[in-house]
């Protein structure tokens, strides 16, 4: 079955500095590749995701970048602000198929 | 307004005394899946159904049965709760496979 690996498990940065969150998944046949953020006692929600047949997408602050030949595809956030910080969550799936699998979570903290 | 509404939200019980976490969603999603929470192991599937009468296995289904006898409905039933399946529960749904997951607010279970 699918595994996706996420890294860092926490990340602190300044406000105003870039985070970058990365994953790596093991199934060629995942072609979905979604990220959510969840805040402390909320419900997870999606901010960003990207299929196999772009490399990168952009909304605003946030970007992701695909590499489907190394199975790996990363969060960028750029200018980030303090209501950035929350736990972010990527995760691997089939657009043909219901099962997706998360990675472990990134705790991240931007310092005012 | 488009509702994910998982119920309860909050349990204890005891071991071995049987029940269920009810799952309604109001957007008339073919996909629905229950993943579980924990501490530092990010959000695991355990069952995901792709359509009425059609379920499968996620990544942790032991302990665990589901039923989708109507499309808006998606019960998760413990048969026998054990202390290890305390833990947060998220319902969640989509249009299909590779699109959106909308998440419920999520049922804190814990046994005793």
């Amino acid at each position: 079955g699918e595994n996706v690996e996420q890294h860092p498990s926490t990340l602190s940065v300044q406000e105003g500095d870039s985070a970058v969150i990365k994953c790596t998944y093991s199934d060629s046949a995942s072609n979905y590749f979604p990220w959510y953020k969840q805040e402390l006692g909320k419900r997870p929600q999606l901010i960003i995701d990207i299929r196999s047949n772009v490399g990168e997408k952009k909304d605003q602050r946030i970007a992701v970048t695909l590499n489907k030949t190394a199975k790996h595809f990363s969060l960028h956030i750029t200018e980030t602000q303090p209501e950035d910080s929350a736990v972010y969550f990527c995760a691997a799936g089939g657009t043909s198929y219901g099962k997706l699998t998360f990675g472990q979570g990134t705790i991240l903290t931007v310092h005012p | 307004e488009a509702q994910v509404t998982q119920n309860p939200r909050y349990l204890i019980t005891v071991t071995g005394k049987k029940l269920t976490v009810t799952c309604s969603q109001n957007m008339n999603h073919e996909y629905m899946s229950w993943y579980r929470q924990d501490p530092g192991l990010g959000l695991r599937q355990i069952y995901y159904s792709m359509n009425v009468e059609v379920t499968d296995k996620g990544d942790v289904p032991e302990g665990y049965k589901v039923s989708r006898k109507e499309k808006r409905n998606f019960p998760l039933i413990l048969e026998s709760p054990s202390p290890n399946q305390t833990s947060l529960y998220f319902c969640a749904s989509s249009g299909g496979a590779g699109n959106t997951i909308y998440f419920g607010e999520g049922s804190w279970l814990t046994v005793v």
